[in-house]
């Protein structure tokens, strides 16, 4: 169990640009998620996908914001034209997938500044 | 609207002194509560799940208890290494996670 992987850990860039995120979730879980964390508050539920399929997207991820899981194993999410209000930490999850009531396994997260 | 609310935000303690954590929910079809600990600058690190009212988890000086509507997280003769944040999740329907906002725990030594 070598764990939820996250690349890149930081990522600077200016208002405006196009970035990627990369997430590699512990090998034969099916469930993976997106959340999104700012100072002082808990998880925000962007996306989650169950093997490939993106199965729920929360109302709050914009037309910006994409997410892929092409061969059910690892995830990337795209921010497109990044706002100053995007600036976050983007937290991947993992779970087996086998019915309800299963914790989630998270990375590091990716830590995004936009200048 | 589902809902998790943490309390206190903050919490204070000496070394020793013992104290509980609480999360209330308001959340549909409850399959799981979670309790999560994060350390800055990390991932959330996964402590217990409860599953239904009556159900209680331990490990090491952290005891979570688990009621209709709320869960306690008490902690025991705490120490410095305790320190972290204190997340709490409840998985609702269609498998989607609600957290709190969180608990800041600071043990001075």
């Amino acid at each position: 169990d070598t764990g939820v992987s996250q690349n890149p850990r930081h990522k600077i860039t200016k208002r405006g640009q196009n970035v990627t995120f990369r997430c590699d979730p512990i090998s034969e879980h099916n469930r993976l998620y997106w959340y999104r964390q700012t100072l002082g508050q808990g998880p925000e539920f962007l996306t989650y996908f169950q093997n490939e399929a993106q199965l729920e997207k929360s109302r709050l991820l914009s037309d910006r914001f994409s997410a892929e899981r092409p061969k059910g194993s690892f995830s990337t999410l795209e921010i497109q034209r990044t706002e100053q209000g995007d600036s976050a930490m983007y937290l991947c999850a993992s779970s087996p997938g086998n019915g309800g009531g299963q914790p989630q396994h998270f990375g590091d997260g990716t830590r995004l500044s936009i200048l | 609207e589902d809902q998790v609310t943490q309390s206190p935000e903050a919490l204070r303690l000496q070394e020793g002194e013992s104290s509980s954590l609480n999360c209330s929910y308001t959340v549909s079809g409850l399959r799981g509560l979670f309790w999560y600990r994060q350390d800055p600058g990390k991932g959330p690190e996964f402590l217990f799940t409860l599953y239904s009212a009556g159900e209680e988890k331990e490990k090491e000086r952290l005891k979570a208890t688990l009621t209709k509507k709320e869960s306690f997280l008490h902690i025991t003769a705490p120490k410095p290494e305790d320190s972290a944040t204190y997340l709490c999740a409840v998985e609702g329907n269609f498998n989607k996670f609600y957290f709190g906002s969180g608990t800041k725990l600071n043990v001075k030594p």
